[in-house]
């Protein structure tokens, strides 16, 4: 929970080049990092997340890598597509119920 | 598998009116949230719903109140509508709280108070 800084707020790359977003918190009680993908009009998706015993996770095309001791995370979609753009949000819940977000990236992949 | 059902989709409302916003899950989930979602402002959570039969407030609970019908419903309700809850509206469950379960969003309730 409490803070969550999410960089860029947007984001334009050519269509197959990689994308990466950083999130850095504050709460080094954190120990859930969800990441979300949010289309026009539609709700927040749940695309990956990683648990603090885990540094880095994959799948497929995306990943999310942790680092504890610096406390940021980071969004990593490699051979981008055009429906990889949306916007995407950070998270991270420490207790029970206290999940912060961050306030998003918007990614636009130019064919 | 619907999912996190949300209704209405669109709704404008008049200074003062009162309406309810309705959500429904069916993949036996325990916890339940709305949130609202304004520019600039990210995700704020409005009240929870921890498992059937408690709720609790979030961070932005004035104006709002809320009902955990049975397990699968959790509705919000607006007493007196006002233009600063003009926001969209996002329904959200999770197996059992949020520390380690991601959330399942539903598609959201644009809601204009004019």
């Amino acid at each position: 929970g409490e803070n969550v800084e999410q960089h860029p707020s947007t984001l334009s790359v050519q269509e197959g080049d990689s994308a990466v977003i950083k999130c850095t918190y504050s709460d080094s009680a954190s120990n859930y990092f969800p990441w979300y993908k949010q289309e026009l009009g539609k709700g927040p998706q749940l695309i990956i997340d990683i648990r603090s015993n885990v540094g880095e996770k994959k799948d497929q095309r995306i990943a999310v890598t942790l680092n504890k001791t610096a406390k940021h995370f980071s969004l990593h979609i490699t051979e981008t597509q055009p429906e990889d753009s949306a916007v995407y949000f950070c998270a991270n819940a420490g207790g029970y119920q206290k999940v912060t977000f961050g306030t998003g990236t918007k990614l636009q992949v130019i064919p | 598998n619907a999912g996190v059902t949300q209704t209405p989709k669109f709704q404008v409302l008049k200074t003062g009116q009162s309406m309810t916003l309705q959500c429904a899950q069916d993949m036996n989930h325990n916890s339940m949230y709305w949130y609202r979602q304004d520019p600039g402002m990210g995700l704020r959570l409005i009240y929870y719903s921890a498992s059937e039969g408690t709720t609790d407030k979030g961070e932005v609970p004035n104006g709002y109140n809320v009902s955990r019908l049975n397990k699968r419903e959790f509705s919000l309700r607006l007493e007196s509508a006002a233009p600063s809850q003009t926001s969209v509206y996002f329904c959200a469950s999770t197996l059992n709280g949020a520390a380690n379960y991601g959330y399942t969003f539903g598609s959201g309730t644009r809601l204009t108070v004019v």
